[in-house]
């Protein structure tokens, strides 16, 4: 059971090229979600996936855009990179099981710098 | 909105002293809350969490109490050790699965 999985680890980009982050979950959870980390400010959520086959909007979605390809994984993809999206970003998960009482399950997180 | 402030760190203790981090939220009704843990290099792990007004949260010898009467969720170990150096995160779930993070308070505890 590997949990939540994210690849690459560690990416460096162009300023204006374009990227997919991929994670994945085993524990056959419902919900997905990716965040940002950013010194100071803990994470804001990008995008999230209440289940297979839906998608909405978090607080910082500009510049991003999600697949959640099937019940396993959340894709986020950067279409032109830019130095502000220099960041930390986290993929995880959760059960839906019950209303306000979720723990997200989070994955080791991939490290971009856009120069 | 829903937000969480944090007290700002770094926070840097010897071990075995007595640890609190202060966490208090702004909602429009009756939130859960928790304490997410993040160790040098990983992703986040849930800590302890509370659902309901006066719930007491604990975990790995970490405590919280959900006070409704002053909006406060403050985390507190009486002993640290070393192994408890990490980033520690507030946060809150109202109305739906999203999650509201505070900013986190970096620990480091010395030998």
């Amino acid at each position: 059971n590997a949990g939540v999985t994210q690849t690459p680890k560690f990416q460096v980009l162009k300023t204006g090229q374009s990227m997919t982050l991929q994670c994945a979950q085993d524990m056959n959870h419902n919900s997905m979600y990716w965040y940002r980390q950013d010194p100071g400010m803990g994470l804001r959520l990008i995008y999230y996936s209440a289940s297979e086959g839906t998608t909405d909007k978090g607080e910082v979605p500009n510049g991003y855009n999600v697949s959640r390809l099937n019940k396993r994984e959340f894709s986020l993809r950067l279409e032109s990179a830019a130095p502000s999206q220099t960041s930390v970003y986290f993929c995880a998960s959760s059960t839906s099981e019950g209303w306000r009482q979720e723990t997200q399950y989070f994955g080791p997180g991939t490290r971009l710098l856009v120069l | 909105g829903n937000s969480v402030t944090q007290m700002e760190g770094p926070v840097t203790l010897s071990e075995e002293a007595f640890l609190t981090i202060n966490c208090t939220y702004t909602a429009t009704g009756y939130p859960s809350l928790f304490w997410y843990v993040q160790y040098p290099g990983e992703g986040l792990q849930l800590l302890l969490k509370a659902t309901k007004a006066d719930d007491k949260g604990s975990n790995k010898g970490f405590e919280a109490t959900y006070r409704k009467e002053t909006t406060s969720f403050h985390l507190e170990k009486g002993s640290v050790q070393v192994s408890d150096s990490a980033v520690y995160f507030c946060a809150l779930s109202e109305n739906d699965y999203k999650l509201s993070f505070g900013a986190g308070t970096t620990v480091t505890v010395r030998a």
